[in-house]
Protein backbone atom coordinates (compact mmCIF):
# COMPACT_ATOMS: atom_id res chain seq x y z
CA UNK A 1 0.00 0.00 0.00
CA UNK A 2 1.14 3.63 -0.67
CA UNK A 3 2.38 5.38 2.22
CA UNK A 4 4.20 8.74 2.79
CA UNK A 5 6.53 9.88 5.41
CA UNK A 6 7.69 12.55 7.66
CA UNK A 7 9.79 12.05 9.59
CA UNK A 8 9.91 15.27 11.71
CA UNK A 9 7.51 15.43 13.87
CA UNK A 10 8.04 18.88 15.27
CA UNK A 11 10.51 21.66 13.76
CA UNK A 12 11.75 24.65 16.33
CA UNK A 13 13.35 27.08 14.20
CA UNK A 14 14.68 30.65 15.07
CA UNK A 15 12.93 33.47 12.50
CA UNK A 16 15.13 33.67 9.26
CA UNK A 17 16.43 30.77 9.95
CA UNK A 18 16.29 27.97 6.76
CA UNK A 19 14.04 25.60 6.32
CA UNK A 20 13.50 21.84 4.85
CA UNK A 21 10.79 19.59 5.98
CA UNK A 22 11.25 15.95 4.57
CA UNK A 23 8.61 13.50 2.92
CA UNK A 24 9.52 10.37 1.20
CA UNK A 25 6.95 8.19 -0.68
CA UNK A 26 6.49 4.53 -1.50
CA UNK A 27 4.80 4.24 -4.65
CA UNK A 28 6.90 3.43 -8.21
CA UNK A 29 4.41 4.58 -10.54
CA UNK A 30 3.48 8.49 -11.78
CA UNK A 31 2.54 10.29 -8.97
CA UNK A 32 1.18 13.79 -7.91
CA UNK A 33 2.60 15.91 -5.19
CA UNK A 34 1.24 18.03 -2.54
CA UNK A 35 2.06 20.34 0.33
CA UNK A 36 -0.67 21.44 2.71
CA UNK A 37 -0.15 23.95 5.34
CA UNK A 38 -2.59 24.22 8.43
CA UNK A 39 -2.06 27.18 10.61
CA UNK A 40 -3.22 27.23 14.02
CA UNK A 41 -7.45 27.14 14.02
CA UNK A 42 -7.87 27.11 10.18
CA UNK A 43 -8.25 24.47 7.78
CA UNK A 44 -5.75 22.99 5.13
CA UNK A 45 -4.20 25.48 2.27
CA UNK A 46 -2.52 24.22 -0.74
CA UNK A 47 1.15 25.70 -0.26
CA UNK A 48 2.31 24.11 -4.13
CA UNK A 49 1.72 20.95 -5.89
CA UNK A 50 3.89 19.05 -8.21
CA UNK A 51 2.12 17.59 -11.43
CA UNK A 52 4.69 16.97 -14.29
CA UNK A 53 7.19 19.32 -15.50
CA UNK A 54 10.02 20.82 -13.65
CA UNK A 55 10.87 19.38 -10.57
CA UNK A 56 11.63 22.30 -8.65
CA UNK A 57 8.49 23.64 -7.93
CA UNK A 58 7.65 27.06 -5.99
CA UNK A 59 4.65 27.92 -4.48
CA UNK A 60 2.73 30.67 -2.12
CA UNK A 61 4.68 32.78 0.69
CA UNK A 62 8.36 32.02 -0.51
CA UNK A 63 8.15 27.99 -0.13
CA UNK A 64 9.84 25.29 -2.62
CA UNK A 65 9.88 21.76 -3.14
CA UNK A 66 12.40 19.65 -5.63
CA UNK A 67 10.69 16.44 -6.34
CA UNK A 68 13.71 13.77 -6.75
CA UNK A 69 12.19 10.58 -8.37
CA UNK A 70 15.55 8.70 -7.54
CA UNK A 71 15.05 9.05 -3.99
CA UNK A 72 11.02 9.37 -3.98
CA UNK A 73 11.01 12.32 -2.46
CA UNK A 74 9.69 16.06 -2.29
CA UNK A 75 11.22 18.07 0.55
CA UNK A 76 9.68 21.48 1.37
CA UNK A 77 12.64 24.34 1.51
CA UNK A 78 12.04 27.98 2.24
CA UNK A 79 15.29 30.22 2.82
CA UNK A 80 14.26 32.22 5.84
CA UNK A 81 11.06 31.77 7.56
CA UNK A 82 8.85 34.07 9.47
CA UNK A 83 7.28 33.78 12.86
CA UNK A 84 3.77 33.89 10.70
CA UNK A 85 4.93 30.29 8.98
CA UNK A 86 4.46 28.69 12.36
CA UNK A 87 1.86 25.87 11.51
CA UNK A 88 0.85 22.47 10.46
CA UNK A 89 2.95 21.50 7.61
CA UNK A 90 1.40 18.39 5.65
CA UNK A 91 2.75 16.24 2.51
CA UNK A 92 0.60 14.38 0.35
CA UNK A 93 0.36 12.01 -2.92
CA UNK A 94 -1.73 11.42 -5.11
CA UNK A 95 -0.76 7.84 -6.82
CA UNK A 96 -2.03 6.84 -10.33
CA UNK A 97 -4.47 8.84 -12.35
CA UNK A 98 -7.67 6.89 -12.40
CA UNK A 99 -10.72 8.30 -10.58
CA UNK A 100 -9.52 5.89 -8.11
CA UNK A 101 -7.04 7.08 -7.11
CA UNK A 102 -6.92 8.78 -3.48
CA UNK A 103 -4.77 11.34 -1.67
CA UNK A 104 -2.62 9.76 1.09
CA UNK A 105 -1.56 12.31 3.52
CA UNK A 106 1.58 12.29 5.98
CA UNK A 107 0.79 12.25 9.73
CA UNK A 108 2.44 16.30 9.12
CA UNK A 109 4.93 18.13 10.23
CA UNK A 110 4.63 21.17 13.64
CA UNK A 111 6.82 23.92 12.61
CA UNK A 112 7.51 26.05 15.52
CA UNK A 113 8.88 29.98 14.92
CA UNK A 114 10.78 31.56 17.88
CA UNK A 115 10.61 35.26 17.34
CA UNK B 1 -17.89 32.19 -3.93
CA UNK B 2 -17.45 30.68 -0.60
CA UNK B 3 -15.65 27.78 -1.14
CA UNK B 4 -16.26 24.94 1.28
CA UNK B 5 -18.33 24.90 4.28
CA UNK B 6 -19.33 22.82 7.38
CA UNK B 7 -21.93 22.72 9.49
CA UNK B 8 -21.53 22.55 12.43
CA UNK B 9 -18.18 24.06 13.48
CA UNK B 10 -18.34 22.17 17.57
CA UNK B 11 -20.63 19.91 18.85
CA UNK B 12 -20.22 17.18 21.66
CA UNK B 13 -22.34 14.21 21.71
CA UNK B 14 -23.30 11.66 24.43
CA UNK B 15 -21.94 7.95 23.88
CA UNK B 16 -24.78 6.75 21.26
CA UNK B 17 -26.00 9.61 20.17
CA UNK B 18 -26.85 9.99 16.31
CA UNK B 19 -25.34 13.58 14.46
CA UNK B 20 -25.63 14.77 10.76
CA UNK B 21 -22.59 16.63 9.34
CA UNK B 22 -22.90 19.01 6.64
CA UNK B 23 -20.49 19.64 4.03
CA UNK B 24 -21.42 22.14 1.04
CA UNK B 25 -19.43 23.52 -1.98
CA UNK B 26 -19.88 25.91 -4.67
CA UNK B 27 -17.16 25.25 -6.96
CA UNK B 28 -19.24 22.62 -9.27
CA UNK B 29 -16.14 20.01 -7.90
CA UNK B 30 -17.65 16.50 -8.87
CA UNK B 31 -14.97 14.81 -6.03
CA UNK B 32 -15.73 14.89 -2.22
CA UNK B 33 -14.22 13.63 0.93
CA UNK B 34 -14.83 13.60 4.10
CA UNK B 35 -11.23 13.25 6.62
CA UNK B 36 -10.36 12.66 10.07
CA UNK B 37 -7.32 14.41 11.78
CA UNK B 38 -6.12 13.11 15.01
CA UNK B 39 -2.91 14.00 16.84
CA UNK B 40 -0.09 13.01 15.24
CA UNK B 41 -2.23 10.81 12.67
CA UNK B 42 -2.31 13.27 9.89
CA UNK B 43 -5.94 12.80 7.76
CA UNK B 44 -7.37 9.38 7.29
CA UNK B 45 -10.51 9.61 4.48
CA UNK B 46 -13.25 8.02 5.67
CA UNK B 47 -15.55 8.18 2.63
CA UNK B 48 -15.46 9.87 -0.56
CA UNK B 49 -17.82 10.50 -3.79
CA UNK B 50 -16.68 10.42 -6.98
CA UNK B 51 -19.99 12.26 -8.04
CA UNK B 52 -23.55 12.65 -6.87
CA UNK B 53 -25.71 9.70 -6.21
CA UNK B 54 -21.90 7.50 -5.36
CA UNK B 55 -20.07 6.77 -2.29
CA UNK B 56 -17.06 5.30 -1.31
CA UNK B 57 -15.26 3.64 1.26
CA UNK B 58 -11.76 5.26 2.39
CA UNK B 59 -9.62 4.06 4.87
CA UNK B 60 -11.55 4.43 8.34
CA UNK B 61 -15.05 4.03 7.16
CA UNK B 62 -16.49 2.21 10.21
CA UNK B 63 -19.11 3.89 12.11
CA UNK B 64 -19.95 5.97 9.44
CA UNK B 65 -22.43 6.83 6.99
CA UNK B 66 -22.52 9.15 4.00
CA UNK B 67 -24.80 10.66 1.27
CA UNK B 68 -24.45 13.00 -1.86
CA UNK B 69 -27.78 13.65 -3.18
CA UNK B 70 -26.91 16.78 -4.73
CA UNK B 71 -23.78 17.27 -6.26
CA UNK B 72 -22.74 20.35 -4.03
CA UNK B 73 -23.55 18.58 -0.39
CA UNK B 74 -22.23 15.41 1.29
CA UNK B 75 -23.15 14.55 4.53
CA UNK B 76 -21.69 12.25 6.99
CA UNK B 77 -23.26 10.44 9.60
CA UNK B 78 -22.43 9.17 12.79
CA UNK B 79 -25.37 6.28 13.63
CA UNK B 80 -24.11 5.61 17.26
CA UNK B 81 -21.41 8.40 18.38
CA UNK B 82 -18.26 6.86 20.27
CA UNK B 83 -15.68 8.24 22.05
CA UNK B 84 -13.10 6.90 19.77
CA UNK B 85 -14.57 8.77 17.32
CA UNK B 86 -13.92 12.37 18.77
CA UNK B 87 -11.96 14.13 16.55
CA UNK B 88 -12.11 17.10 14.25
CA UNK B 89 -13.58 16.52 10.88
CA UNK B 90 -12.26 18.10 7.29
CA UNK B 91 -14.65 17.56 3.83
CA UNK B 92 -13.25 18.65 0.81
CA UNK B 93 -13.75 18.89 -3.02
CA UNK B 94 -11.76 18.71 -6.09
CA UNK B 95 -12.54 18.86 -9.76
CA UNK B 96 -10.71 15.08 -10.17
CA UNK B 97 -8.79 12.72 -8.33
CA UNK B 98 -6.06 12.65 -11.08
CA UNK B 99 -4.66 15.21 -13.12
CA UNK B 100 -3.54 18.75 -13.28
CA UNK B 101 -7.14 19.51 -11.24
CA UNK B 102 -6.63 17.53 -8.62
CA UNK B 103 -6.32 19.95 -5.72
CA UNK B 104 -8.40 19.81 -2.64
CA UNK B 105 -10.08 22.75 -1.25
CA UNK B 106 -10.50 21.90 1.89
CA UNK B 107 -13.57 23.26 4.89
CA UNK B 108 -12.86 24.88 8.21
CA UNK B 109 -13.60 21.84 10.44
CA UNK B 110 -16.06 20.50 12.69
CA UNK B 111 -14.43 19.65 16.17
CA UNK B 112 -16.84 16.73 17.56
CA UNK B 113 -16.23 15.69 21.30
CA UNK B 114 -18.16 12.19 22.49
CA UNK B 115 -18.30 11.87 26.00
Amino acid sequence: AQSVSQHNHHVILSEAASLELGCNYSYGGTVNLFWYVQYPGQHLQLLLKYFSGDPLVKGIKGFEAEFIKSKFSFNLRKPSVQWSDTAEYFCAVIAGYSSASKIIFGSGTRLSIRP
Amino acid sequence: NAGVTQTPKFRVLKTGQSMTLLCAQDMNHEYMYWYRQDPGMGLRLIHYSVGEGTTAKGEVPDGYNVSRLKKQNFLLGLESAAPSQTSVYFCASSWSSGGAYNEQFFGPGTRLTVL
